[in-house]
């Protein structure tokens, strides 16, 4: 079946430096590929999503680049702030599997002011 | 704006009751589906809905049922609730995009604990 290899954390980090969440995965469809992030005490929402290879997603700082050929989707931000503190979720939807979503472990990303 | 609602916040149930977990959204969506989070296992699929009356598997069903009695509501039922079913379980509504672009909405979760 499908599946999502992330960055395993806590990631500690401080304000003002650059942030990469790494994200693979196996699928033999063509996927749809998603960030969600989850701030503490909410539910996951979604940050951004990418349907067509080596086309890029972004949001709020953060970006994506769908890799077709690495079957890899990292998650960069170039200077995080303390803000950034939550769980990030990378997670993928096949044509084949209707509207389901296929999640990785998640990673907690920790920014220090 | 979106909005997913769950009820009860926090519950503590004890081995063998039953227990229901309740979901209403506004977003009016088609597509419904309950989640359980867990250390090391990130979030999993318990049961989804398409609509109204209808309830699918999801991929870790075992020991759980799904009500959809109408459009905004999608309940999750622990016939007899076991210490393994302590989680955080989250409701989702889906926008119903094309098959594979759906956008899901999630409720703010309910915490359970199972003595």
């Amino acid at each position: 079946g499908d599946s999502v290899t992330q960055t395993e954390g806590p990631v500690t980090l401080s304000e003002g430096t650059s942030l990469t969440v790494n994200c693979s995965y196996e699928t033999k469809q063509y996927p749809t590929l998603f960030w969600y992030v989850q701030y503490p005490g909410e539910g996951p929402q979604l940050l951004f999503k990418v349907p067509k290879a080596n086309e890029k997603g972004s949001n709020r700082g953060f970006e994506a680049t769908y890799n077709k050929e690495a079957t890899s989707f990292h998650l960069q931000k170039a200077s995080v702030q303390e803000s950034d503190s939550a769980v990030y979720y990378c997670a993928l939807a096949t044509n084949s599997a209707g509207n389901k979503l296929t999640f990785g472990i998640g990673t907690r990303v920790l920014v220090r002011p | 704006e979106a909005a997913v609602t769950q009820s009860p916040r926090n519950k503590v149930a004890v081995t063998g009751g039953k227990v229901t977990l309740s979901c209403n959204q506004t977003n009016n969506h088609n597509n419904m589906y309950w989640y359980r989070q867990d250390t090391g296992h990130g979030l999993r699929l318990i049961h989804y809905s398409y609509g109204a009356g209808s309830t699918e598997k999801g991929d870790i069903p075992d020991g759980y049922k799904a009500s959809r009695p109408s459009q905004e509501n999608f309940s999750l039922i622990l016939e007899l609730a076991t210490p393994s079913q302590t989680s955080v379980y989250f409701c989702a509504s889906g926008d119903g995009g094309a098959r594979d672009q759906d956008t899901q909405y999630f409720g703010p979760g309910t915490r359970l604990l199972v003595l």
